[in-house]
């Protein structure tokens, strides 16, 4: 079966700094990984995906992920964070079989930064 | 742009009522999903389509059940609210049944039941 785990419920940073979320994920095969952001009061939004092209991963708003398959981990970063992204934060991994490739969701990180 | 609405953002019932959510996308994708979002617990697959007039239940379908009847159009039906069923409920869709498409979401409608 496949899950994935976010590492931290909260993550809190200072403007500018470097933003880590961490993302581990368990699959039998090779998996499709997500990561969406949530702004207060809407819906998710698409950040990246890694479906087995480059493992470095870049998405909108500076972000970018690392596929490690050593490490299970796909790891979401920004090297300076804004206030503009304090949002909830969801890895997500793709189910395979006969559930027509259904997205399983980690728990959420939210993200707080400070000026 | 993909388009995923929903037919409010909040909604209020009482315990016992009858409860439609409805979603609306105008890409022409095939998968409409519905989950919960709660506190700590993250999204939850409530019920998914494939295809028209087809459904599967998802991890949490007790309680629940959808209707589509159209394409572009996938609702939530709770038959007798209650107030375990207050959450955020989530629609989303994608173009095809093959894995790695993206899945788009709607605004959400946050539902209290009382």
């Amino acid at each position: 079966a496949q899950s994935v785990t976010q590492l931290g419920s909260h993550v809190s940073v200072s403007e500018g700094a470097l933003v880590l979320l961490r993302c581990n994920y368990s699959s039998s095969v090779p998996p499709y990984l997500f990561w969406y952001v949530q702004y207060p009061n809407q819906g998710l939004q698409l950040l990246l995906k890694y479906t087995s092209a480059a493992t470095l991963v870049k998405g909108i708003n500076g972000f970018e992920a690392e596929f490690k398959k050593s490490e299970t981990s796909f790891h979401l970063t920004k090297p300076s964070a804004h206030m503009r992204d304090a949002a909830e934060y969801f890895c997500a991994v793709i189910l395979y079989g006969g559930s027509q490739g259904n997205l399983i969701f980690g728990k959420g990180t939210k993200l707080s930064v400070k000026p | 742009d993909v388009k995923v609405t929903q037919s409010s953002r909040y909604l209020v019932k009482r315990t016992g009522e009858k409860v439609f959510l409805e979603c609306v996308q105008d890409m022409d994708h095939e998968n409409m999903f519905w989950y919960r979002q709660d506190p700590g617990l993250g999204l939850r697959l409530i019920y998914f389509s494939y295809d028209v007039k087809m459904k599967e239940k998802g991890d949490i379908p007790e309680g629940y059940s959808v209707s589509r009847e159209k394409k572009e159009r996938f609702s939530l039906i709770l038959e007798s609210a209650s107030t375990n069923q207050t959450s955020m409920y989530l629609c989303a869709s994608s173009l095809r049944r093959g894995a790695g498409d993206t899945q788009y979401f709607g605004p959400g409608t946050r539902l209290t039941v009382l």
